[in-house]
């Protein structure tokens, strides 16, 4: 199994609304992220968890949480999002030191009306 | 075609003709780079990857060129095909960097009849 798989594809919330994004991959990577990407734009990092650890959290609103429960799951907990917030979440995981196999899954739109 | 890849240029080629994409990237710590192809609606797909140590990587129908002293990286692809227009970026990473990967801007690739 090489790929990174992210559920749900599609997703539209009310701004009062909590939901959750989920992304699993099977590779053994120890290393896993959540990118966000809005539309012609390159993705921009979130969170890094390394070794189900969170190690790097970019200055993210925390009406963003994430969570890692074991090494090959990760979630996004969304609350009380903007319509600016709306975007596509991308996971990816690589393996624990140097980033390599750095694979990303196809992502969530998320839409917030 | 070649393209500079600071702000979303489009490149347009013919197909079967060569595609040369640049990209400048920022960190002179920076020592792992990867190229993605994004279509539309879809997450980054690896295409190919290279180290600090090596200037040159070659690939199906494509080929990475490393220069350190100007800061730039360039992705080659041969023979260009219908099947490679899409969104290319480039991203770096450096050890110790928690695995974090930085996105260029990003190049529009469109392959003409």
């Amino acid at each position: 199994d090489t790929e990174v798989t992210q559920t749900p594809k599609h997703l539209v919330m009310g701004m009062t609304n909590k939901k959750s994004l989920k992304c699993e991959q099977h590779m053994g990577h120890r290393a896993m992220y959540w990118y966000k990407q809005k539309a012609k734009k390159p993705p921009e990092l979130m969170f890094v968890y390394s070794y189900e650890k969170l190690s790097i959290n970019e200055s993210v609103p925390s009406r963003f949480s994430p969570e890692c429960p074991n090494s090959s799951l990760l979630n996004l907990h969304l609350h009380a999002l903007q319509p600016e917030d709306s975007a596509l979440y991308l996971c990816a995981s690589s393996r624990g030191r140097g980033g390599y196999g750095y694979t990303f899954g196809s992502g969530t739109r998320l839409t917030v009306v | 075609g070649e393209s500079v890849g600071l702000h979303l240029p489009t490149l347009s080629v013919q197909e079967g003709d060569n595609s040369i994409i640049n990209c400048a990237y920022s960190n002179s710590a920076s020592d792992y780079f990867i190229w993605y192809k994004q279509e539309s609606g879809k997450g980054p797909q690896f295409i190919i990857d290279i180290r600090s140590n090596m200037d040159k990587r070659q690939g199906q129908r494509v080929t990475v060129l490393l220069n350190k002293t100007v800061k730039h990286l360039s992705l080659q692809i041969a023979a260009t095909q219908p099947g490679d227009s899409a969104v290319y970026f480039c991203a770096e990473t450096f050890t110790g960097g928690g695995n974090k990967l930085t996105f260029g801007t990003g190049t529009q690739l469109k392959v003409e009849l």
